[in-house]
This record gives structure tokens, sequence and C-alpha cells, in this order.
């Protein structure tokens, strides 16, 4: 079947400008994850939705980055007044739910962010 | 806090030699340790976690509480091996969040 897509694949924009992320999950998985891989860096959490509940954020590394999951599916990042040091690779996951058992974690070809 | 350490960026074996990736971590309380494999031009995907004991594609991994590691072990290294690999840590009622280390590039030649 078909698996967590992402769009876009790669995203150029100036400083200061805002961009949108978009990733579609697994269909029937209800645990979404975003994830953010810096050059020379580890994969950073940043965000997890799991059905109905309250988004766990405590990754988001600024206020300018905010995160929706609309009807439970689709999830849009979005980062405000982009800087340099937001250019990374962002990588959306997700799994059947999440909760205290981890469930194998479906990760999507990513985003690519410049910020020139 | 926790913390996933992958010392080498880049491992470089012959194909058939041992291959052991390293990956030590800290946490307080039980952890789930987790590796991930990247292949070129593909996705991160799971290659295998502690719970299931299992090996896959060659590879094993025993976690070891006192040292706090989880080193990624293989016999015998194939070309196809090559890849990025990551360790990750998931903690008690963390929502299956992952912490992952740097990654370690695993390179087999010939």
């Amino acid at each position: 079947g078909a698996g967590v897509s992402q769009s876009p694949s790669n995203k150029v924009t100036e400083k200061g400008k805002d961009v949108e992320l978009r990733c579609d999950p697994i269909s029937g998985h209800t645990a979404l994850y975003w994830y953010r891989q810096s050059l020379g860096q580890g994969l950073e959490f940043l965000i997890y939705f799991q059905g109905n509940s309250a988004p766990d954020k405590s990754g988001l590394p600024s206020d300018r980055f905010s995160a929706e999951r609309t009807g439970g599916s689709v999830s849009t990042l979005t980062i405000q007044r982009t800087q340099q040091e937001d250019s990374a690779v962002y990588l959306c996951a997700s799994s059947i739910r999440g909760g205290s058992f981890s469930y194998e974690q479906y990760f999507g070809p990513g985003t690519r962010l410049t910020v020139t | 806090a926790q913390r996933v350490t992958q010392p080498e960026k880049l491992l470089s074996v012959f194909k058939g030699a041992p291959v052991e990736l390293k990956c030590n971590y800290s946490y307080s309380g039980s952890p789930e340790l987790f590796w991930y494999v990247q292949y070129s031009r593909q996705r991160l995907q799971l290659l295998l976690r502690h719970i299931s004991r299992e090996s896959i594609k060659g590879f094993t991994a025993d976690l070891n509480k006192g040292e706090t590691s989880f080193h990624l072990k293989k016999p015998f290294a194939q070309e196809e091996d090559s890849a990025m690999y990551y360790c990750a840590l998931s903690g008690t009622g963390t929502a299956s969040k992952l912490t992952f280390g740097t990654g370690t590039r695993l390179q087999v030649t010939l």
C-alpha cells in the first residue's frame, strides 16, 4: 500500500518568509510525528499527534514553528519568518498508534528546506 | 534527559569482515532501543528493535543495561549493507517519540 508521503520534496525560500510542509500519513495510522535533521545532526523530534489528544509540542525549537493535523489525517508543519538555521530535512512518520508501547514508525521521504 | 551517542561517523570494512556499529545511550528509566537504516535514495526504515530479539538481514543487537549500550553486529559484511545506520531510543511514557543518534555510515568495500 501507499506509504507516508510528503510535499514538497524540496523547498527553497528566502529568509523571513513563511513555509508550509505537508505530510500524508499511512491510512489508518493514528499517530503522526515530525522530526528534523540538520546538517551533521541526528534526527530531532519536533511534535507528535495521537488521535484527538492534544499534541506533544515539546520538541518545537521556537514559537515560529507550529503544526496542525486536520481530521486526524494530513498534517501541516508551518515555519514562520524562516531563518537560515531552519535549513534541514524535515521528516514525517506515522505509526498505527502511539502510547507507552513503541509501535513501528514509518517514515516519509522528507522535505529538504533551504533558507537563503 | 535522554541521549544517544554513535561515536563513529564512518565505518569502512571489507566484504566478509565482521561489523560492529557502536551505540551508547543515557536514560534513567527502561528504554526501548532501535536501529534504523537508510539505504541510498531510500527512506529511513526500521531494521530491528531490542524487544524483538531477532536477527534481521544477519544483524543482531543486544541491549547491555550495565554498559548502556546497544551495539549492532553482523559477522560477515555484504556490499548491500552499505548504508547510514541510526540508533534510536524511546523512553517509558514518552509516547514513542524517538531520540536518535547522529548516525554511522557503513561502507563495505570489496
